[in-house]
């Protein structure tokens, strides 16, 4: 069965830090694919980056990178000079292999970050 | 843009009754997805569909039921409201039938339903 774990039900971080969000998962499958999204108190989930496993290197967008560590299973999402735009839940999603049209994508619990002045 | 939209935004209901939550999605996604989001527990699949008329449980699909009748609309059904169905509930879709693994969802902003 595949599993994603986050820790840290919430953090405080001040701005213009960077932060890391941790994330663990479980999986067989041979291929997967990670995700990190972005919930704002308005409600929408927004993608943020995705990591394969087969990738050389880590994933990087703008200041959002993944720490992937393949044989520990984590993919850690580090936000770089923290805003307080960056204030939201943030939630680790993995999709594995198998299942074709069913391949289902499966969420943590989600970590609440705080960004402080 | 891909634009995924939930009818309502706040919905509040009594216990039994039959509850519609709608959908649409206008991008000719293929799969679309139902989730519900509760504090601690993440999100969790309710149900889901590949193909019009076509549906598959999620992780948690006791209470519900869904209807999907056009490739654009999936509805997600409460036959009898309970409390404890009080929660986020979060719709998805996505583009392709093959399910790779770097296919990402796209999300509606969410309906929060209250139970009284």
């Amino acid at each position: 069965a595949q599993k994603i774990t986050q820790t840290q039900p919430g953090m405080f971080v001040q701005e213009k830090e960077a932060v890391t969000l941790d994330c663990t998962y479980d999986t067989s499958d041979p291929s997967y694919g990670l995700f990190w999204y972005k919930q704002p108190s308005s409600g929408e989930m927004i993608f943020l980056i995705y990591q394969g496993s087969y990738d050389q290197q880590n994933a990087t967008e703008g200041r959002y990178s993944l720490n992937f560590q393949k044989a520990r299973k984590s993919a850690n999402l580090v936000i770089s000079a923290s805003q307080l735009g960056d204030s939201a839940m943030y939630f680790c999603a993995m999709r594995g292999t198998y299942g074709g049209a069913t391949n289902k994508l499966i969420f943590g619990t989600g970590t609440l970050l705080a960004v402080q002045p | 843009d891909v634009k995924v939209t939930q009818s309502s935004r706040y919905l509040v209901k009594r216990t039994g009754e039959k509850v519609f939550l709608e959908c649409v999605q206008d991008m000719d996604h293929e799969n679309m997805f139902w989730y519900r989001q509760d504090p601690g527990l993440g999100l969790r699949l309710i149900y889901f569909s590949y193909d019009v008329k076509m549906k598959e449980k999620g992780d948690i699909p006791e209470g519900y039921s869904v209807s999907r009748e056009k490739k654009e609309r999936f509805s997600l059904i409460l036959e009898s409201a309970s409390t404890n169905q009080t929660s986020m509930y979060l719709c998805a879709s996505s583009p392709s039938r093959t399910g790779k693994t770097n296919e990402k969802l796209f999300f509606g902003s969410g309906t929060q339903l209250s139970v009284l």
